[in-house]
């Protein structure tokens, strides 16, 4: 069946990194577009950035656009998001989804 | 860059009610919609694509209309487990957008 399991959340401090990975299993992996969505602690919502499934294409949402960088590897199946220069309002539950399925989620709280 | 907004934002229902919630778009997107659910704590679940298909294994009570600017989406005979959030995404490929939300409420 198809999985998708995010990993590398946690807690860093603003101005710090995260580098988010996503491991996709049970579909081609190479298929798809894939995209990350980030929903704050009771708050909606927010899509963050996509990749093509060829990685020739990306686009970000402009909130985080020059400090997060979406990649993939289709031989690893994985999807990752490179999270630099993090704010507070960055704190969010990060999915990684193709659009008719969505991984769990992987919690990034950002704090001093 | 279009907008998409739900309405109303929160309701209270009874099991058995019929619901119908509203999605508009801020110009027209065609038939370019989802419906998606989200349950507490878990991730959001596709049920109505292309603004009136509804997904494989998503129950009939569920169903979706419109195109253009104005959507909808009806549950028919509410049961314990639609109480939920619902989100109204537009489905560009490169660009997904949300609407806010609408969360249903047991009365």
């Amino acid at each position: 069946q198809v999985q998708l399991v995010e990993s590398g959340g946690g807690l860093v401090k603003p101005g710090g990194s995260l580098r988010l990975s996503c491991a996709a299993s049970g579909f081609t992996f190479s298929d798809y577009y894939m995209s990350w969505i980030r929903q704050a602690p009771g708050k909606g919502l927010e899509w963050v950035s996509y990749i093509s499934s060829s990685s020739s294409y990306t686009n970000y949402a402009d909130s985080v656009k020059g400090r997060f960088t979406i990649s993939r590897d289709n031989a690893k199946n994985s999807l990752y998001l490179q999270m630099n220069s993090l704010r507070a309002e960055d704190t969010a539950v990060y999915y990684c989804a193709k659009v008719d399925f969505w991984g769990q989620g992987t919690l990034v709280t950002v704090s001093s | 860059d279009i907008q998409m907004t739900q309405s109303p934002s929160s309701l209270s229902a009874s099991v058995g009610d019929r619901l119908i919630i509203t999605c508009r778009a801020s110009q027209s997107i065609s038939s370019s919609l989802n419906w998606y659910q989200q349950r507490p704590g878990k991730a959001p679940n596709l049920l109505i694509y292309a603004a009136s298909s509804l997904q494989s294994g998503v129950p009939s009570r569920f169903s979706g209309s419109g195109s253009g600017t104005d959507f909808t989406l009806t549950i028919t005979s509410l049961q314990p487990e639609d109480f939920a959030t619902y989100y109204c995404q537009r489905s560009h490929s490169t660009l997904w957008t949300f609407g806010q939300g609408t969360k249903v409420e047991i009365k």
